[in-house]
């Protein structure tokens, strides 16, 4: 496996159900991230983690709970989600040490809360 | 504060014809400059992107983009379009403060759409 993969790709979940969104970075980044693309909205940062650590949280509902075991795998644990949730969610990576500093996104989790 | 502006939500045009994507961005400070493109039920791919030196840059697909830093603008264009551009298109700006970077602030996206 190359660049960002994200697990499943697809995501159906009832609002009383628990779930993880799994992200894999295979490009020896130091910085990881969650955004929230919804529909006629700007992509949204939720988290970002820096050498595992959480340097932002952007005001995200206690529902949503990143976890960074190490600087390769990034997890979003749901619990007791709200339709509003329903959107498609990516994982970043990135080299924030020195130039050129893009982010490398992953294909996503199209997460549909019923 | 940063902001980033695309003033076009949607673009329709004809296969072959030139394209211009705008964006626009607000920062009090140097910045770094993204496009970024999108297919249907895919992440985002990196097309270009401008840290330093040549105002014109070039990026994959036959894409090219330029900074004008007085006009703080960073519009993308290419002179040709294929029906396999249709996607949505995505500025981003990521602020520099000298020995690190702030967050990368995207615009609403932008969807191109190549008729035949």
């Amino acid at each position: 496996e190359t660049g960002v993969t994200q697990t499943p790709r697809h995501l159906v979940m009832g609002m009383t159900n628990k779930k993880s969104l799994k992200c894999e970075q295979h490009l020896g980044h130091n910085a990881m991230y969650w955004y929230k693309q919804s529909a006629k909205k700007p992509l949204e940062l939720m988290f970002v983690y820096n050498f595992k650590e959480q340097t932002e949280n952007n005001s995200v509902p206690s529902r949503f709970s990143p976890e960074c075991p190490n600087s390769s795998h990034l997890f979003l644990h749901l619990h007791t989600l709200q339709p509003e949730d329903s959107a498609l969610y990516l994982c970043a990576s990135s080299q924030d040490r020195q130039p050129p500093y893009e982010q490398y996104f992953g294909p996503g989790t199209r997460l549909t809360v019923t | 504060a940063q902001s980033v502006t695309q003033l076009d939500s949607q673009v329709p045009v004809f296969e072959e014809a030139p394209v211009e994507l705008r964006c626009n961005y607000s920062s009090s400070v140097s910045v770094y400059l993204f496009w970024y493109v999108q297919y249907p039920n895919q992440g985002l791919q990196l097309l270009l992107k401008y840290l330093s030196g040549s105002t014109l840059v070039k990026g994959i697909n036959g894409f090219e983009a330029e900074f004008n830093k007085s006009q703080t603008s960073f519009h993308l264009r290419k002179p040709s379009v294929h029906i396999s551009d249709t996607a949505e298109y995505f500025c981003a700006v990521r602020e520099n403060y000298g020995g690190s970077q702030g967050n990368l602030i995207f615009g609403k996206g932008t969807k191109l759409s190549v008729k035949p």
